[in-house]
């Protein structure tokens, strides 16, 4: 089946500019996660969705960054006012269940803020 | 809260030489422990993961790991690598946390596969 999958694959935009950056997990999963690689590091956790439950937000770097999803489909990560320092890789993964902690990932958008 | 630490950044070896990547963990309880790979422009796919039972795990592509709790360790392990085993490993610890399991990456291991 069909795994996650995230668009734009590549994004750059100016700063000051806010981005929307979109997940499609697989169908049926309830979790999802968004996670943030920088170059030459380690993930980044950003914030998690399960099913209709309050999201956990503890990862969001400032207030410039948000996210939604609906029920159990599509998130988007909004990154308003970019900064330099958001250019990275974003990351989503989806999980069919609470306490796997097994997560499918997707390809990943890569952003550069000029 | 629980960490990992991947204290190797970058690795290289001889197509066909043995490998072991480390990494240790820090948790209170029983840890969730996983191996990903990045392998270039390609996202994070699951080699192997631990919850409970035998402490040596397989995984896929050869891989296998072994849970050593008094060392909290979680060493990733094959006997004979593959140029195409060239890629980022990511060794992550899940823990039960507000309801769900959250779980926390290393910042992995670069290996480099030399002829």
């Amino acid at each position: 089946g069909a795994g996650v999958s995230q668009s734009p694959s590549n994004k750059v935009t100016e700063k000051g500019k806010d981005v929307e950056l979109r997940c499609d997990p697989i169908s049926g999963h309830t979790a999802l996660y968004w996670y943030r690689q920088r170059l030459g590091q380690g993930l980044e956790f950003l914030i998690y969705f399960q099913g209709n439950s309050a999201p956990d937000k503890s990862g969001l770097p400032s207030d410039r960054f948000s996210a939604e999803r609906t029920g159990e489909s599509v998130s988007t990560l909004t990154i308003q006012r970019t900064q330099q320092e958001d250019s990275a890789v974003y990351l989503c993964a989806s999980s069919s269940a609470r306490f796997s902690g097994e997560q499918y990932f997707g390809p990943g958008t890569r952003l550069t803020v000029t | 809260a629980q960490s990992v630490t991947q204290p190797d950044i970058h690795i290289t070896v001889s197509e066909g030489a043995s490998l072991e990547l480390r990494c240790n963990y820090s948790y209170g309880a029983t840890p969730y422990l996983f191996w990903y790979v990045q392998s270039p422009g390609q996202g994070l796919q699951l080699l192997l993961k631990y919850f409970s039972g035998d402490t040596l795990v397989q995984g896929i592509k050869g891989f296998e790991a072994e849970f050593k709790r008094s060392q909290s360790s979680f060493n990733l392990r094959k006997p004979s690598v593959h140029w195409s085993d060239a890629a980022e490993y990511f060794c992550a610890v899940g823990a039960n946390s507000g309801g769900y399991q959250k779980v926390t990456f290393g910042i992995g291991t670069k290996l480099q596969v030399i002829p």
